[in-house]
């Protein structure tokens, strides 16, 4: 199985400034069809988990543009580029090129 | 509304069974994948399994094959997990979730809130 690594494991940042989250897979996500393989998912808190990014870097539908991913092949990078108090919860990636599909440990995201 | 809704999650002793059911609604459930991810008590997420539109197709983690079985019936817009052999390790909130197969692997774009499975004696 893919074995998919975050960091940091939680986060405090003040409302306004930016955060960023890395994730390392065990194996490359790039297919041969040029696609990455790459997702990030929040989990409020008391919440199911809703998707945020697909592809490394694609906003799903809704998803504020002061989200973004990059990364290629085995590392990535969630970026907020200014912190709001909703984004609170717990961020994981998760590789769709396998199954099992498997997620990061998760990050948690408070705010100062 | 779009949504999925969980139900028939509770307390059972170990060596026990239980069924969950998911039902569907506000989209064409019968041409979706889907599938069910748990997470046990304040730690991360882990897949179980998955189902192909027409239940054709089925697969499992490795912790649960052998125990669970997952199924579907198109014309109730339901999904289902059947758990045998319960151990305390299953212990979680077990989400519904829908699947886009993309070939290869896929995600998860819709998510139910989750029903709570306790294995204890």
């Amino acid at each position: 199985d893919i074995v998919m690594t975050q960091t940091p494991l939680s986060l405090s940042v003040t409302p306004g400034q930016p955060a960023s989250i890395s994730c390392k897979s065990s194996q490359s996500l790039l297919h041969s069809d040029g696609k990455t393989y790459l997702y990030w998912y929040l989990q409020k808190p008391g919440q199911s988990p809703q998707l945020l990014i697909y592809e490394v870097s694609s906003r799903f539908s809704g998803v504020p543009d002061r989200f973004s991913g990059s990364g290629s092949g085995t590392d990535f990078t969630l970026k907020i580029s200014r912190v709001e108090a909703e984004d609170v919860g717990v961020y994981y990636c998760m590789q769709g090129i396998h199954l099992p599909p498997t997620f990061g440990q998760g990050t948690k995201l408070e705010i100062k | 509304e779009v949504q999925l809704v969980e139900s028939g999650g509770g307390l059972v002793q170990p060596g026990g069974s239980l069924r969950l059911s998911c039902a569907a609604s506000g989209f064409t459930f019968s041409s979706y994948w889907m599938s069910w991810v748990r997470q046990a008590p304040g730690k991360g997420l882990e897949w179980v399994a998955n189902i192909k539109q027409d239940g054709s197709e089925k697969y499992y983690v490795d912790s649960v094959k052998g125990r669970f079985t997952i199924s579907r019936d198109n014309a109730k817009n339901s999904l289902y997990l059947q758990m045998n052999s319960l151990r305390a390790e299953d212990t979680a909130v077990y989400y519904c979730a829908r699947y886009q197969l993309l070939h290869p692997g896929g995600y998860f774009d819709l998510w139910g809130r989750g029903t709570l499975v306790t294995v204890s004696s």
